[in-house]
């Protein structure tokens, strides 16, 4: 298979723990992408990288939270001391190149899903 | 700060009735946009896309009309299959080209 993989795929934590996702993209692309998805809400931007440089982050990436992209393939997003409203789907998405019309759509993984007591 | 709307969270239709699913947005700037399809578990998976300069773009049962004018955009599945249930996002690209505004999403539901 060489979509966009994820792990973990759930994962259940106490307030106040730290955690990690991984995401390993398609491995032509070279633009990832991290996005958010809540209960009833449609995906929302959080951070993308361009091989290893990490180019844009949203005002929803709290100082809590940090994503890498260390060598420009896998990714790793950590959220530190989780909060219960980080409950939520984390979405990793890949694209070869800038998206658009003639260019890159975005490929979405699987998704990890996030719940904290 | 929804700039994609999607004020329908849900519709049912009969199976090979159209099913029409639409899309509100705010943004003037916004050039390029695209329905995604998504199951219980899985991510979400392209379907059809559709430029500004454009104002149908159809692929199969797919199409996607856009009103620039009323910033708004619809999907036309038609006939509409039991396996087209699932959930559908409407996203619109960035001016900055580098991350997709997604709507709320419109669960479909097809009855066989």
């Amino acid at each position: 298979d060489t979509g966009v993989s994820q792990d973990p795929r759930h994962k259940i934590t106490k307030r106040g723990q730290n955690v990690t996702f991984r995401c390993d993209p398609i491995s032509e692309h070279n633009r990832l992408y991290w996005y958010r998805q809540t209960l009833g809400q449609g995906p929302e931007f959080l951070t993308y990288f361009q091989n290893e440089a990490q180019l844009e982050k949203s005002r929803l990436l709290s100082d809590r939270f940090s994503a890498e992209r260390p060598k420009g393939s896998f990714s790793t997003l950590e959220i530190q001391r989780t909060e219960q409203g980080d409950s939520a789907m984390y979405l990793c998405a890949s694209s070869l190149g800038r998206l658009g019309k003639n260019t890159g759509e975005l490929f979405f993984g699987e998704g990890s899903r996030l719940t904290v007591l | 700060d929804q700039q994609v709307k999607q004020n329908s969270p849900s519709l049912s239709v009969q199976e090979g009735r159209i099913s029409i699913l639409n899309c509100d947005y705010t943004n003037s700037m916004f050039d390029y946009f695209l329905w995604y399809k998504k199951y219980p578990a899985e991510g979400p998976t392209f379907l059809i896309s559709i430029s500004s300069i454009k104002d149908k773009n159809e692929d199969g049962r797919f199409t996607v009309f856009l009103n620039k004018s009323a910033k708004h955009l619809s999907l036309h599945i038609v006939p509409s299959q039991p396996g087209d249930s699932a959930v559908y996002f409407c996203a619109a690209l960035s001016n900055t080209g580098n991350q997709f505004y997604f709507g709320t999403g419109t669960s479909l539901t097809v009855i066989p």
